[in-house]
């Protein structure tokens, strides 16, 4: 089956920590994208990236890296930087980096920090 | 970049028709607009996209007018499994862009 896998789907960390968030797929989509979504609201754009070795800031990057480093594998790292980590994170890719390709989203890891 | 307004939520009762308006007055030429539902502690699911005039698919319709500062997502006949929250999505329609602007979504409650 293809998809998008991301593990774990809970994380449990302590404060001070940085944690790596990982994200697969097998639909050979060139854009990749790492979304959050705080409880009762919407989603809001982390990075993104539409081919290896290239990824761009969205409207929440800081405290956040990520690397493309294979088309199939887009981790986001959390770093001690980030002031309120404690969110749902959500993956996503699409064929191509452009509004008229559907984004398939990950299951989602549900990240707390203590 | 182009900002979404929906309603926060609407009621509807089983085996009715919904309606959810999304307006997105700054729309550029290139964007189009694709509808999510999404569960709780699920991923988003894709359910429609539009560029302009009327799209039909086997789950819902997109309306969009003319001048494409607002679409209409329309759920025939829905089910308590469509409760869920709805996200208007508007984006460029090419490769260099721009971010993606998820609106705030409209949780939509199915009553027996």
């Amino acid at each position: 089956d293809g998809g998008i896998t991301q593990s774990p789907k809970y994380l449990f960390r302590k404060e001070g920590q940085n944690v790596t968030l990982s994200c697969e797929q097998n639909l050979n989509h060139d854009a990749m994208y790492w979304y959050r979504q705080d409880p009762g609201q919407g989603l809001r754009l982390i990075y993104y990236s539409q081919i290896v070795n290239d990824f761009q800031k969205g409207d929440i990057a800081e405290g956040y890296s990520v690397s493309r480093e294979k088309k199939e594998s887009f981790p986001l790292t959390v770093t001690s930087a980030q002031k309120n980590p404690t969110a749902f994170y959500l993956c996503a890719s699409s064929r191509l980096l452009a509004g008229s390709y559907e984004q398939y989203f990950g299951p989602g890891t549900r990240l707390t920090v203590t | 970049l182009a900002k979404t307004t929906q309603p926060i939520s609407m009621d509807s009762y089983e085996g009715q028709e919904v309606n959810i308006t999304c307006s997105h007055n700054n729309i550029a030429t290139n964007d189009y607009i694709t509808w999510y539902q999404q569960f709780p502690s699920q991923g988003p699911r894709f359910i429609i996209q539009g560029y302009k005039t009327k799209v039909t698919n086997e789950v819902a319709s997109l309306f969009i007018p003319a001048d494409r500062k607002s679409s209409t997502l329309s759920l025939p006949r829905v089910s308590l499994s469509d409760t869920a929250v709805y996200y208007c999505l508007v984006g460029v329609g090419d490769n260099y862009g721009q971010n993606f602007v998820f609106g705030p979504g409209t949780r939509l409650s199915v009553l027996p």
